[in-house]
C-alpha cells in the first residue's frame, strides 16, 4: 500500500536557523500531499498542500515542493521562530480500496524545537 | 467560518464500558473523517462517512463503529473498551466531492483515557 516516511526527530535548532524536515512517499497514481502541523496539546493544522507534481505549496515561510522524480516533499523554513516548536505530519491523500472520497496517510511526525 | 468542533474533550473510563464522541464539520462539509493518534501507532484511519453512509473503513475492529446524521455532525462509538483503545481521536471535514485533491480539516481532538 501507499507509505510515508519522513525523518526521525527531534530536530533542535537555534531561532533564524534553516529548518528541513525530509519526507518521501510511495504511492500508485497522482496523491496530494500535505504537510499538517500539531501544537502541543491540539489538533492537526493545515500547513501547506500540493496536488501535482511540480507544485509548491507555501504559507507563513514554509515551503515544499512535489517532487515526482524523487518522490519527495520536503518541508523547508528559512528561519524559523521559537513558535515554530511543534510536530510536523507528512500525508498524502490515498483511495481506499478504489472507493470515492479517500483517507490520509500520515509519516510518523517529525518534532521540532526551537530555542531562543 | 467556524472551523470543526470535536465533544468531549477529555473523558475517562474504564474497561468494558463504551463511549460516544461527537464531531461538527466546517459549515458545507459533507464528509466527515475520524482518525485515531496514539504514540504507538501514529495517526490511523479509522473510517470516513459521506451523506449519512459510511464511504470507507480503516482496519479497526467492530468495537469501532460511527453514523452521520443529515446535518453532516458524526459521532463515532467505541464499545468494550480496551486500555488500548487509549488515544487521542481526531474527526476531520472536507467537502467529501474533491476526490484526491480533497483538503481534510481537523479539530481539536478527543483525548480519551481508559483506565
Amino acid at each position: 500500500g501507499n507509505s510515508v516516511t519522513q525523518m526521525e526527530g527531534p530536530v533542535t535548532l537555534s531561532e533564524e536557523a534553516f529548518l528541513t524536515i525530509n519526507c518521501t512517499y510511495t504511492a500508485t497514481g497522482y496523491p496530494s500531499l500535505f504537510w499538517y502541523v500539531q501544537y502541543p496539546g491540539e489538533g492537526l493544522q493545515l500547513l501547506l498542500k500540493a496536488t501535482k507534481a511540480d507544485d509548491k505549496g507555501s504559507n507563513k515561510g514554509f515551503e515544499a515542493t512535489y517532487r515526482k522524480e524523487t518522490t519527495s516533499f520536503h518541508l523547508e523554513k528559512g528561519s524559523v521562530q521559537v513558535s515554530d516548536s511543534a510536530v510536523y505530519f507528512c500525508a498524502l491523500s490515498d483511495q481506499v480500496s478504489g472507493a470515492a472520497g479517500n483517507k490520509l496517510t500520515f509519516g510518523g511526525g517529525t518534532r521540532v524545537l526551537v530555542k531562543p | 467560518k467556524a472551523g470543526v468542533t470535536q465533544t468531549p474533550r477529555y473523558l475517562i473510563k474504564t474497561r468494558g464500558q463504551q463511549v460516544t464522541l461527537s464531531c461538527s464539520p466546517i459549515s458545507g462539509h459533507r464528509s466527515v473523517s475520524w482518525y485515531q493518534q496514539t504514540p504507538g501507532q501514529g495517526l490511523q484511519f479509522l473510517f470516513e462517512y459521506f451523506s449519512e453512509t459510511q464511504r470507507n473503513k480503516g482496519n479497526f475492529p467492530g468495537r469501532f463503529s460511527g453514523r452521520q446524521f443529515s446535518n453532516s455532525r458524526s459521532e463515532m462509538n467505541v464499545s468494550t473498551l480496551e486500555l488500548g483503545d487509549s488515544a487521542l481521536y481526531l474527526c476531520a471535514s472536507s467537502l467529501g466531492d474533491r476526490g484526491l485533491q480533497e483538503t481534510q480539516y481537523f479539530g481539536p481532538g478527543t483525548r480519551l483515557l481508559v483506565l
